[in-house]
C-alpha cells in the first residue's frame, strides 16, 4: 500500500515548456486534489476531482489543466510554464465526506521554471 | 467566504512546556476541521480532525484540539512539547455544505521547540 505517489519529484523547466506531473493513489479513494505550496501562502487548490472524468475549478486554476482518467490517477498539466509556476506541488486523496473524510498527501514535486 | 486564520507565523517553546498553535475560521455551516503536520521536504500528514461530537479531539503524537463554536477556534494543544514536535502546522476547513468539496487552509505556523 503505497498511498499517494508524485512524479516527478523535482523538475527543472525553461520558460513555454510543458509538462505533467502525474499523481496516483491506491486507496480507492473518490476525490484527488492539486496544491500548490508557496512561502508565506499555505497551500492553494488548483484543481480537483469528485470522481473519475470529473475535474473542477479550484483556488488558482490559470495556466494548468488536469485529467481524470482514471480513479487512481490525477494529472497535472503546464502547457507553457512561467516562472511565476515556480512552486511545491501537492496531490491529495480523500474518500469524500462523511466522518471517514481525510486528506492524504503525496511527497511532493518541486517545480523550478527558468 | 470561508477563511482559515493562523495568526501566528511562528510559535517557539520550551522541551517540556505545554504548546498551543491557535487557527480560527469562518464558514457558512457546520465546518469539518483538520491539522496537519509538514516535516521538512515533506508531505503534509494528518494529525487530527472534528467532524462532530465531543468538542476535544485527541490525535497522533499527543496533540489535541479543542473546537469552540462560538469562539469559531480550534487551537492545537500538546501538554509537553518534545524537540521532535518541531515542524509546520497547518489547520484547515471543510464546509460540509451540498456542493462543497474543497479544503481551505491556513497559512501555516512554524513550531519551534527548543531545547
Amino acid at each position: 500500500n503505497a498511498g499517494v505517489t508524485q512524479t516527478p519529484k523535482f523538475r527543472v523547466l525553461k520558460t513555454g515548456q510543458s509538462m505533467t506531473l502525474l499523481c496516483a493513489q491506491d486507496m480507492n479513494h473518490e476525490y484527488m486534489y492539486w496544491y500548490r505550496q508557496d512561502p508565506g501562502m499555505g497551500l492553494r487548490l488548483i484543481h480537483y476531482s469528485v470522481g473519475e472524468g470529473t475535474t473542477a475549478k479550484g483556488e488558482v486554476p490559470d495556466g494548468y489543466n488536469v485529467s481524470r482518467l482514471k480513479k487512481q490517477n490525477f494529472l497535472l498539466g503546464l502547457e507553457s510554464a512561467a516562472p511565476s509556476q515556480t512552486s511545491v506541488y501537492f496531490c491529495a486523496s480523500s474518500f469524500g465526506g462523511g466522518i471517514q473524510e481525510t486528506q492524504y498527501f503525496g511527497p511532493g514535486t518541486r517545480l523550478l521554471v527558468l | 467566504a470561508q477563511s482559515v486564520a493562523q495568526p501566528e507565523d511562528q510559535v517557539n517553546v520550551a522541551e517540556g512546556n505545554p504548546l498551543t498553535v491557535k487557527c480560527t475560521y469562518s464558514v457558512s455551516g457546520n465546518p469539518y476541521l483538520f491539522w496537519y503536520v509538514q516535516y521538512p521536504n515533506r508531505g503534509l500528514q494528518f494529525l487530527l480532525k472534528y467532524i462532530t461530537g465531543d468538542n476535544l479531539v485527541k490525535g497522533s503524537y499527543g496533540f489535541e484540539a479543542e473546537f469552540n463554536k462560538s469562539q469559531t477556534s480550534f487551537h492545537l494543544k500538546k501538554p509537553s512539547a518534545l524537540v521532535s514536535d518541531s515542524a509546520l502546522y497547518f489547520c484547515a476547513v471543510r464546509d460540509i455544505g451540498p456542493g462543497t468539496y474543497k479544503y481551505i487552509f491556513g497559512t501555516g505556523t512554524r513550531l519551534k521547540v527548543l531545547a
